[in-house]
């Protein structure tokens, strides 16, 4: 089974300036996925960004990327020119077949 | 486009009532699943299903029951509730179990007194 640790429980960051949340995982496998969810105050779970563990180009969302090593299991994201509306709990989530495990989530907020 | 549907919104129950949480889905996706979600926690993996008449256990399934006989619709039962079942539901779906983009629906928050 899948195990995902997220370092950070609480981040603040200045509007306008650039954020990283990290994330670990553990896994046996070779080809899986990871994603980000954000989730707001609404409860709603948003999806942030997707990778494809076996291709090596990071990917990129407008203000949104990751960096992703996957030797070392790392799956970090970066939000560059923070916005208000990005203020969320943020989940990194591996995923292989069927099966999506979630970290316990970094309280992000953004402060004008 | 509706996307995932889940009714009801909110329930309280009664140690020992059952229920029947629905999740609809109108975008013709073959994988469903149902996650519960604790307080300070991350999203957990009940039940899932990759298609009409097939599912199997997720990482939580004790205590629910569930079932998948149209592509559209994929409800979990809680067929004895107690209150360790408190927590906020949310059902799923994506196009197939290869890694795409899982769409999940607003949630159901359940509470068992």
């Amino acid at each position: 089974a899948q195990t995902v640790t997220q370092s950070q429980p609480e981040m603040s960051v200045q509007e306008a300036e650039t954020v990283t949340l990290s994330c670990t995982y553990d896994t046996s496998e070779s080809n899986y996925y990871l994603f980000w969810y954000k989730q707001p105050p609404s409860r709603q779970m948003i999806l942030v960004i997707r990778q494809e563990a076996y291709k090596q180009q990071n990917a990129t969302e407008n203000r949104f990327s990751v960096n992703f090593q996957k030797a070392a299991k790392s799956f970090s994201l970066k939000i560059s020119d923070s916005q208000l509306g990005d203020t969320a709990m943020y989940f990194c989530a591996p995923y292989n077949n069927n099966d999506m495990r979630f970290g316990a989530g970094t309280r992000l907020t953004v402060k004008p | 486009n509706a996307g995932v549907t889940q009714t009801p919104k909110f329930q309280v129950l009664k140690t020992g009532q059952s229920m029947t949480l629905q999740c609809a889905q109108d975008m013709n996706h073959e994988y469903m699943s149902w996650y519960r979600q604790d307080p300070g926690m991350g999203l957990r993996l009940i039940h899932y299903s990759v298609g009409a008449g097939i599912t199997d256990q997720g990482e939580v399934p004790n205590g629910y029951n569930v079932s998948r006989s149209t592509t559209e619709d994929f409800p979990l039962r809680l067929l004895s509730a107690a209150p360790s079942q408190t927590s906020v539901y949310f059902c799923a779906s994506s196009r197939n179990r290869g890694g795409n983009t899982i769409y999940f629906g607003e949630g159901s928050w359940l509470t068992v007194v």
